[in-house]
């Protein structure tokens, strides 16, 4: 069966950092393109990030807002996803959800910035 | 990269259609055919149900179909049941980016 798990979110002030984690099963993590989405509160679906299979380069890709803070990095042994998360705004609060079609998505993480 | 355009909401009856259209640019929607469709019910993860334009992964009934014409994709539920009342979200690759649109909620009367 194939299932993501999403973890390390929680509280963090502003300017602090988090890193998130995408746990896969079911599928190789290399062998697939792996996308960061987020939701703000009460608001729509915005794309974060994704790292490419291995076959297509194995290299990140940002979107606007976050390509300076944020870093998206895997690990084959353990297949899983990570977002390291830099230089946080109440801007960046939201649940993030890991995702890769045609796999799935998990079931997101809360992140919130607030002092 | 601006967000891609969608209805912010459309309705039908049980048994009936209903067709979410999502605009684009040549340099997303009608430059490549890789426009996927998601369906979110309140407090969910979203669901894949179209991707690469019409594809349907396994296990998504047929009443869900997707096209494409230029620089707008749709997304059409036939025969509407009570459960398909979600908010539904197109996206597409862009190269380097991937856009996601607004979002339409759909509600079955």
């Amino acid at each position: 069966e194939v299932q993501l798990v999403e973890s390390g979110g929680g509280l963090v002030k502003p300017g602090g950092s988090l890193r998130l984690s995408c746990a896969a099963s079911g599928f190789t993590v290399i062998n697939a393109w792996m996308n960061w989405v987020r939701q703000a509160p009460g608001k729509g679906l915005e794309w974060v990030g994704r790292i490419k299979s291995e076959a297509s380069g194995g290299t990140p890709d940002y979107a606007a807002p976050v390509e300076d803070r944020f870093t998206i990095s895997r690990d084959a042994s353990k297949n899983t996803v990570y977002l390291q998360m830099n230089s946080l705004t109440t801007d960046d609060t939201g649940v993030y959800f890991c995702a890769s079609d045609p796999y799935g998505w998990g079931q997101g993480t809360l992140v919130t910035v607030s002092s | 990269q601006s967000a891609l355009t969608q209805p912010p909401s459309a309705s039908g009856s049980p048994g009936q259609s209903v067709t979410i259209s999502c605009t684009g640019t040549s340099s997303d929607v009608g430059g490549y055919n890789y426009v996927s469709w998601y369906q979110q019910h309140p407090d969910k993860a979203p669901k894949l149900m179209i991707h690469e334009v019409s594809k349907r992964p396994s296990g998504v009934p047929d009443r869900f179909s997707g096209s494409k014409s230029g620089n707008t994709a749709s997304l059409t539920v036939s025969g509407l049941q009570s459960d398909d009342e979600a908010d539904y979200y197109c996206a597409s690759y862009a190269g380097i980016k991937t856009v996601f649109g607004t979002g339409t909620k759909v509600t079955v009367l």
